[in-house]
């Protein structure tokens, strides 16, 4: 089975830079996802790592290490909108059961 | 618009009672999940679904039953046997994924249950 952990909650003030860590235990998956939330609304695709090394897209970028078990979100030039729960996700090798991790809040202060 | 639309937003239930909640996609994807998310908790999988008359149990399908007689829906029913089942419920779809290429889900509003 699968496992992810984050940081619960993440502060950070408008244009600074932050990075929010998954780590995970599992037995074989294809590939990490990001997903964002904000209050009350519906989770929306950020990211997809298939190979380690680091995605960009625009002012998000995602990393992810399978040798160390390990990947993060990387939030560039913060944003007020940017307030929201991040949670990394995996896709089960063999199948399309996707494993979510618990979630970390982000809290963008002016 | 393509999208997925979940039905209704709101939902009382009272005890002893099912309810169903309705997940309806015009994205043509194969396949859809339903989970649940509990006060700042990450989601939980009940039920997918890679096709077609056929479904899978995720980690807490205990009192859930789903359907899949049509691409487009994929109804949960929250039956008496769930006994907390105040949360909400978010519906989502993808294409069906073959070995690492991704395909993202796709999330509905969601529906919010709560007990009368």
């Amino acid at each position: 089975g699968q496992s992810l952990e984050q940081p619960s909650e993440v502060t950070a003030v408008e244009g600074a830079i932050v990075q929010i860590n998954c780590t995970y235990q599992t037995s074989g998956f294809y590939g990490l996802s990001w997903y964002q939330q904000h209050d009350g609304g519906a989770p929306t695709f950020l990211s997809y790592n298939a190979l380690d090394g680091l995605e960009e897209t625009g002012r998000f970028s995602s990393f992810l290490s399978r040798s160390d078990s390990y990947g993060y979100l990387l939030l560039q030039e913060l944003q007020m909108k940017d307030s929201a729960s991040y949670f990394c996700a995996v896709r089960e090798a063999g199948g399309q059961n996707f494993v979510f991790g618990p979630g970390t809040r982000l809290s963008v202060l002016p | 618009d393509g999208g997925i639309t979940q039905s209704p937003k709101y939902l009382f239930r009272k005890e002893g009672q099912n309810v169903t909640l309705s997940c309806e996609q015009n994205l043509n994807h194969d396949a859809m999940y339903w989970y649940r998310q509990d006060p700042g908790q990450g989601l939980r999988l009940i039920y997918y679904s890679q096709i077609v008359n056929d479904f899978q149990k995720g980690d807490i399908a205990e009192g859930y039953s789903v359907s899949r007689e049509k691409k487009e829906s994929f109804p949960l029913t929250v039956t008496s046997a769930q006994k907390n089942p105040t949360a909400f419920y978010l519906c989502a779809s993808s294409l069906n994924s073959g070995g690492s290429s991704n395909q993202p889900q796709h999330f509905g509003d969601g529906t919010r249950l709560s007990i009368l």
